[in-house]
């Protein structure tokens, strides 16, 4: 199946710093959206991305659509210890099979 | 509370006795989706549904079965479990349209086949 790729696997970050997580596909996408799973827990939705050139943002949380439809990121700045689980992309080829990235797993220190 | 509710959230298990992990949600979504996650894999589709009695496959069917009688509920099936199916597993469900919107995820079943 077609996939999306997601870079870094892990992120250590020192608490206050920014970091960006980036995922791509190699086929242009209907959209993307992004979650958080948060340790022990289950993935929960944070925000859709639909049109190219998108910009969406969410108190420190700034999310990317690329203007090809085949990349996103998601910038956190001044991470705080609140910010630490793994951050899914998730992309819809417009066939209604949402494909996971493999995952952005992020660690604080403070 | 609007949720999706997956049983049991942890259950062992030996190879070859066929098991039932169940799904039930109460927002009335016709989409529903049961996943794998594996580590450094994500999250893997296994089988989808987009409506009552309308099932497909997504990426990693074998081993598995579904059935969608129901709106709400949407079971995943191991006929004859083995230990390579040891994995976290998830139900999901969505509203669908013109577009894809986001998944409400249920709790997990954390199942192990020795």
């Amino acid at each position: 199946g077609q996939q999306v790729m997601q870079i870094p696997q892990y992120q250590h970050v020192q608490e206050g710093e920014d970091f960006t997580t980036y995922c791509n596909s190699s086929t242009t996408l209907s959209n993307i959206q992004w979650y958080k799973q948060r340790p022990g827990g289950h993935p929960v939705f944070l925000i859709q991305l639909v049109k190219s050139g998108e910009v969406k943002k969410q108190k420190r949380l700034t999310f990317q659509f690329g203007e090809a439809k085949k990349n996103s990121s998601l910038h956190i700045t001044a991470t705080q210890t609140t910010d630490v689980g793994t951050y899914f992309c998730a992309g819809d080829f417009n066939d209604y099979k949402l494909s996971f990235g493999a995952g952005t797993t992020v660690t604080v220190r403070a | 509370e609007a949720q999706v509710t997956q049983n049991p959230r942890y259950l062992i298990t030996v190879t070859g006795k066929k098991l039932t992990v169940t799904c039930s949600q109460n927002m009335n979504h016709e989409y529903m989706s049961w996943y794998r996650q594996d580590p450094g894999l994500g999250l893997r589709q296994i089988y989808y549904s987009m409506n009552v009695e309308v099932t497909d496959k997504g990426d990693v069917p074998e081993g598995y079965k579904v059935s969608r009688k129901e709106k709400r509920n949407f079971p995943l099936i191991l006929e004859s479990p083995s230990p390579n199916q040891t994995s976290l597993y998830f139900c999901a469900s969505s509203p669908i349209g013109d577009t894809f919107y986001g998944y409400t995820f249920g709790s997990g079943t954390r199942l192990t086949v020795v």
